[in-house]
C-alpha cells in the first residue's frame, strides 16, 4: 500500500523567512496531493492541494510542486507570519472514477515561526 | 462551503460503557466518509472508510466489533465505541468527501476520555 514520508518533523524560522516542507510518496498510482494545516486542539484544515497532472499550484504566499517521476511533492510557505506556526501534514491518496480511495498522511511537520 | 459538524466535541465516560460520535456534512452530500484516530503529537491514523449505505471498511488492526461505524445517510456517519476502556481515550476525527470530488474534509474532532 501507499506510504507517505514528510520531512523534516519540526522546522524553525524567523518571521518573514520561507519555510520548505518535502515529502515523498510510494505509489505511482496516487493522483491527488493535498496538504493540511493543523492547529492544538482543532481540526487538519486543507491548505492546498494539488492533481498529478500539475506540477505547481501556488495560492497567495502558499505553494506546492509535484515531481511525479521522484514521487516527492513540496509545501512552500514564503513570507511566513506568526499565526503560519502550527503542524502540517502532507498526504496522498489514489482517486478512482467511483470516489473510492483514502488519504494516507505523512507524519506531520511542526513549524514554528519566531517573531 | 465543504463544513463539516461533529457531536459531541469532548466526552468523558466511565469504563465499559459506550460511546456514539456524530459526524455530519452541512452542506454537501458525502459520498463517503472516514474515521481517523489521532494521539497527542502524533499524525492521523485512518481507522476506517464507509460509503453511504454499505459496510464499512476498517483498517488492519481495528476492531470492527469495537469500533461501530454507521453511515445511513448522505449527510451523517456514526462512530460508536463499545465497551470502552482507557486505552481508547484518543482524538477522534472524522472526515468526508463529496460524490466525484477529491478534497476531503475534516470535523472538529471529539475528545474521548475513558476512565
Amino acid at each position: 500500500g501507499e506510504n507517505v514520508e514528510q520531512h523534516p518533523s519540526t522546522l524553525s524560522v524567523q518571521e518573514g523567512d520561507s519555510a520548505v516542507i518535502k515529502c515523498t510518496y510510494s505509489d505511482s498510482a496516487s493522483n491527488y496531493f493535498p496538504w493540511y494545516k493543523q492547529e492544538l486542539g482543532k481540526r487538519p484544515q486543507l491548505i492546498i492541494d494539488i492533481r498529478s497532472n500539475v506540477g505547481e499550484k501556488k495560492d497567495q504566499r502558499i505553494a506546492v510542486t509535484l515531481n511525479k517521476t521522484a514521487k516527492h511533492f513540496s509545501l512552500h510557505i514564503t513570507e511566513t507570519q506568526p499565526e503560519d506556526s502550527a503542524v502540517y501534514f502532507c498526504a496522498a491518496i489514489i482517486v478512482w472514477s467511483s470516489n473510492t480511495g483514502k488519504l494516507i498522511f505523512g507524519q506531520g511537520t511542526t513549524l514554528q515561526v519566531k517573531p | 462551503g465543504a463544513v463539516v459538524s461533529q457531536h459531541p466535541s469532548w466526552v468523558i465516560c466511565k469504563s465499559g460503557t459506550s460511546v456514539k460520535i456524530e459526524c455530519r456534512s452541512l452542506d454537501f452530500q458525502a459520498t463517503t466518509m472516514f474515521w481517523y484516530r489521532q494521539f497527542p503529537k502524533q499524525s492521523l491514523m485512518l481507522m476506517a472508510t464507509s460509503n453511504e449505505g454499505s459496510k464499512a471498511t476498517y483498517e488492519q488492526g481495528v476492531e470492527k466489533d469495537k469500533f461501530l461505524i454507521n453511515h445511513a445517510s448522505l449527510t451523517l456517519s456514526t462512530l460508536t465505541v463499545t465497551s470502552a476502556h482507557p486505552e481508547d481515550s484518543s482524538f477522534y476525527i472524522c472526515s468526508a468527501r463529496s460524490s466525484g470530488g477529491y478534497a476531503q474534509y475534516f470535523g472538529p474532532g471529539t475528545r474521548l476520555t475513558v476512565l
